[in-house]
């Protein structure tokens, strides 16, 4: 079993509709999560991120970390067409050094249909 | 340009070739990243750096070598290309100082490399 568990997807939605991204991990001993972006042919960029469990809102974006599930979400509130992309989630043991090391999900490849 | 950069862009090569990944960052952050990305396996990690003439293996190191022998440049090397080899190569810094403000890492844009 890979460590982080990630739907491919592609999950493809009408403008205005919630968003919900998710992942799954094995290990337990993972402390902080990140949501990264990824437009098509670019590299990825920091979306979000959550130390340890509970919620993180940030305009229309929510992260939600559930540590005793194992289970990290992203809510997209009234989704843009400017949305599509894939978004990876990351999670790590740790900051700095090795500890910071991120361990990717494969990413979910969203469309917001106009 | 301030930021990551990644040369070149593209490249095709053939099997058994040495291929050579530039990368640059100009924020003189300490530690660097090399990922590869492949359709069902997302973003691995290759090789990492800490600071110059540091490098340590990541999930998928072999096949590859990095140096750094300046801190702003971590090229990776594929000494004798293989098919499989065939991916997107991304390139990360970050300051990884211990807090989540530095710890981010910046990706560059991104090398897809195809081995015939």
């Amino acid at each position: 079993q890979k460590e982080v568990e990630q739907d491919p997807g592609p999950l493809s939605v009408p403008e205005g509709a919630i968003v919900s991204l998710n992942c799954t991990y094995s290990n337990s001993a993972f402390q902080y999560f990140m949501w990264y972006r990824q437009y098509s042919r670019k590299g990825p960029e920091l979306l979000m991120y959550t130390y340890s469990s509970g919620n993180k809102e940030d305009g229309r974006f929510t992260a939600q970390v559930d540590k005793s599930s194992k289970y990290i979400s992203l809510f997209i509130r009234d989704s843009q067409p400017s949305d599509s992309a894939t978004y990876l989630c990351a999670m790590s043991y740790g900051l700095g050094g090795s500890q910071g090391n991120l361990i990717f999900g494969k990413g979910t490849k969203l469309s917001v249909k106009p | 340009d301030a930021g990551i950069t990644q040369s070149p862009r593209y490249k095709i090569t053939e099997t058994g070739r040495q291929v050579t990944l530039m990368c640059h960052q100009t924020w003189s952050h300490s530690y660097m990243f090399w990922y590869r990305q492949d359709l069902g396996h997302g973003l691995r990690l290759i090789y990492y750096s800490a600071a110059a003439d540091i490098t340590d293996k990541g999930e998928v190191p072999d096949g590859y070598v990095v140096s750094r022998s300046k801190t702003e440049n971590f090229p990776l090397t594929l000494e004798s290309a293989t098919r499989s080899q065939t991916s997107v190569y991304f390139c990360a810094s970050s300051e990884a100082s211990g807090s989540i403000f530095t710890d981010t890492q910046y990706f560059g844009p991104g090398t897809r490399l195809t081995v015939l």
